[in-house]
């Protein structure tokens, strides 16, 4: 079965780093890119960044750059999307996304809640 | 930055009636490749976005065929021919012409 999965939910506090990943699955991971979503509570979603796992080409919305790091590992078919330093604001749930063939995201994860509160 | 706006913002719908909504860009969202890369995305609360509508007006697979998509250039409209209990939720147009990718506000739909 195509599909991506994403790690479960998250609660950090101010300052921490984070990770959380998107596991694909049922198809050539490395020929699609992956975009990462993020969506604020009750907001609509906004598109973070991009990545070509094949080799590892990624581009940023001018909002997340510097902000977060997206990266991929072929070895195990997984990209990642980082912070540094969390803060309150980055509590939102975060979505992979791949699109298909045709360039439409036909493919999302079940998407990651991240809660960051002191 | 491809600025998409949606119209109206909620949209109070009679189940077995026609609802419509407009997606319009800033600029023109045909690619280089001749493409139009502007799609159609629901979610319902909880949910993850689905993928209804591509290049402006291909159904994606299992999507029912009420639900039909037209345009052009900077002009967008979705239509659900009689809505369903199924299609409340919130609608966004999404381009990706033109990275940085982006979304649609949202139109809300839910019934009278």
């Amino acid at each position: 079965e195509v599909q991506l999965v994403q790690s479960g939910a998250e609660v950090k506090k101010p300052g921490e780093s984070l990770t959380i990943s998107c596991a694909a699955s049922g198809y050539n991971f490395a020929k699609y890119w992956i975009g990462w979503v993020r969506q604020l509570p009750g907001k609509g979603p906004e598109w973070m960044g991009i990545i070509f796992p094949g080799d590892s080409d990624t581009g940023y919305s001018p909002s997340f750059k510097g902000q977060v790091t997206i990266s991929a590992d072929k070895s195990i078919s997984t990209t990642y999307l980082q912070w540094g330093t969390l803060t309150a604001s980055d509590t939102a749930t975060y979505y992979c996304a791949r699109p298909s063939d045709e360039d439409a995201f036909d493919l999302w994860g079940q998407g990651t809640l991240v809660t960051v509160s002191s | 930055e491809i600025v998409l706006t949606q119209t109206p913002l909620f949209s109070p719908v009679t189940l077995g009636r026609p609802a419509s909504i407009s997606c319009r860009s800033n600029q023109s969202l045909v690619h280089s490749d001749g493409n139009t890369y502007l799609s159609w995305l629901h979610q319902r609360p909880g949910q993850p976005p689905r993928l209804l509508i591509y290049n402006i007006s291909k159904r994606f697979s299992g999507v029912p065929d009420r639900f039909s998509g037209s345009g052009a250039g900077t002009h967008f409209t979705l239509k659900i021919s009689r809505v369903e209990g199924e299609d409340v939720g919130i609608y966004y147009c999404t381009q990706a012409t033109l990275f940085p990718f982006t979304f649609g506000p949202g139109t809300k739909v839910h019934i009278k």
